[in-house]
């Protein structure tokens, strides 16, 4: 079955960058996902990447994608405080509509 | 656009009552899912309805769940009876068919006591 996996905390200083990875099992996946999810509230679509990228950058975000590796990891740069939050990889592929999550990366920004 | 809408945003209710979660999603949007949020088992899909239809509800945890999607601006999620394992955060999502971009609504903190 598929599985998407991802480290639980990551602290980093405000003004750094923060790279926060994720790794999954199903070579089948065509589309890949950063969600970001504040306390409290729901989930935030932050970007996707399709397979047969390797790299997408928008604004402060940079998601790299190594396939052969089935690593997935999403760059900060110039972390802030209002970046503090759990952040979701997930994992789509052709044969289903639905998203696989990973248990989510809790980003603390410390001033 | 007001994005995907759900009512109640919290829930206590008693073990054994019936509880109705409530899902608007964005205008235009064919496809509807409900996951489930807890500690212990992360994000779960529940069911996913495409045109109104149900296509996968294998996530359902049991008979005591059940998901309706009368038209398309609105879609329910029961339980009946609860149970204070039920409690968690209920999400609903959609996106358009012609999108691989998936919007989530606020969620619905239950809490079955």
């Amino acid at each position: 079955g598929e599985d998407v996996e991802q480290s639980l905390f990551l602290s980093v200083r405000e003004g750094d960058s923060s790279v926060i990875n994720c790794t999954y099992t199903d070579s089948s996946s065509t589309y890949l996902y950063w969600y970001k999810q504040e306390p409290g509230a729901g989930l935030q679509l932050l970007t996707y990447i399709f397979s047969n990228m390797d790299m997408k950058q928008d604004q402060r975000l940079t998601v790299l994608l190594n396939k052969k590796d089935k690593h997935l990891s999403l760059r900060i740069a110039d972390t802030q405080t209002g970046d503090s939050a759990i952040y979701f990889c997930a994992e789509k592929n052709t044969g289903r509509r639905a998203l696989t999550f990973g248990s989510g990366t809790r980003l603390q920004v410390q001033p | 656009d007001a994005g995907v809408i759900q009512s109640p945003r919290h829930e206590v209710t008693e073990m054994g009552q019936e509880v109705t979660l409530r899902c608007k999603p964005i205008s235009g949007h064919d496809y509807l899912f409900w996951y489930r949020q807890t500690m212990m088992r992360g994000l779960e899909l529940l069911i996913y309805f495409n045109n109104n239809v149900p296509i996968d509800d294998s996530g359902m945890p049991e008979d005591r769940f059940s998901a309706k999607m009368p038209n398309a601006s609105f879609s329910t999620l029961k339980i009946q009876p609860s149970e204070p394992r039920d409690s968690a955060v209920y999400f609903c999502a959609s996106r358009s068919g012609g999108s691989y971009e998936q919007y989530f609504g606020p969620g619905t903190r239950l809490t079955v006591t």
